[in-house]
């Protein structure tokens, strides 16, 4: 079947401009999950969704990100006024239940978002 | 100081070596812990849980020591294919299952 599905896979934007990734995630897996992967080190959380509602934004660095999941199924992770701090690569896992248990996540390509 | 820590390497070793990859966390509660393997600007992928009893997966033997918060990957006779970064994961306890990853170790494996 069909895995977790990422777009667009490469975004180049200006500094100081709002971007849009988005995240298909496996269907029927309610829980999603948001990542950041910095040059040389592991991914980073970002935010968590059960369902439509966030249950952890702990991870976003400020407010200029904000995640959103309307449905309960596609996900959008915005971020204003981007900085060039801002370039990784943004990757979004989804699992069936958000658990601490032995429940897998399922990563998808990601989005490498470069800010010049 | 990092919830996770590993040695980001790079281990080159040559094919048919065994070698041992640790990491340490800093987290008492964390419950359950992983080990993913991520290939060259690819997506993480679970190579496998890590229980306090130790696994093994063919070539591969996980270990967690709780008392310690010392978590251990081994892989015996390593295959060029085996040339990946090894990432660390632990999930906090009764945190939606978010993951908690070391800055991985890169593996190379030469002919």
């Amino acid at each position: 079947g069909a895995g977790v599905s990422q777009t667009p896979s490469n975004k180049v934007t200006e500094k100081g401009k709002y971007v849009e990734l988005r995240c298909d995630p496996i269907s029927g897996h309610t829980a999603l999950y948001w990542y950041r992967q910095s040059l040389g080190q592991g991914p980073e959380f970002l935010i968590y969704f059960q369902g439509t509602g966030a249950a952890d934004d702990s991870g976003l660095p400020n407010d200029r990100f904000f995640a959103v999941r309307p449905e309960g199924s596609v996900s959008t992770l915005k971020i204003q006024r981007t900085e060039r701090g801002d370039s990784a690569v943004y990757l979004c896992a989804s699992s069936l239940m958000g658990t601490s248990g032995n429940n897998e996540q399922f990563f998808g390509p990601g989005t490498r978002l470069t800010v010049l | 100081r990092k919830e996770v820590e590993q040695d980001p390497g790079p281990f080159n070793v040559p094919e048919g070596a065994t070698v041992a990859f640790n990491c340490t966390y800093s987290n008492s509660a964390s419950q359950s812990f992983f080990w993913y393997r991520q290939d060259c600007r690819k997506e993480p992928k679970l190579l496998m849980s890590v229980y306090s009893s130790g696994n093994e997966d063919g070539r591969f033997t996980a270990q967690l020591n709780r008392a310690s918060q010392y978590i251990s990957l081994l892989i015996r006779d390593s295959k060029l294919s085996d040339s990946a970064t090894y990432l660390c994961v632990v999930t906090p306890y009764n945190q939606g299952g978010k993951l908690i990853f070391g800055q991985g170790t890169e593996l190379s494996v030469k002919p």
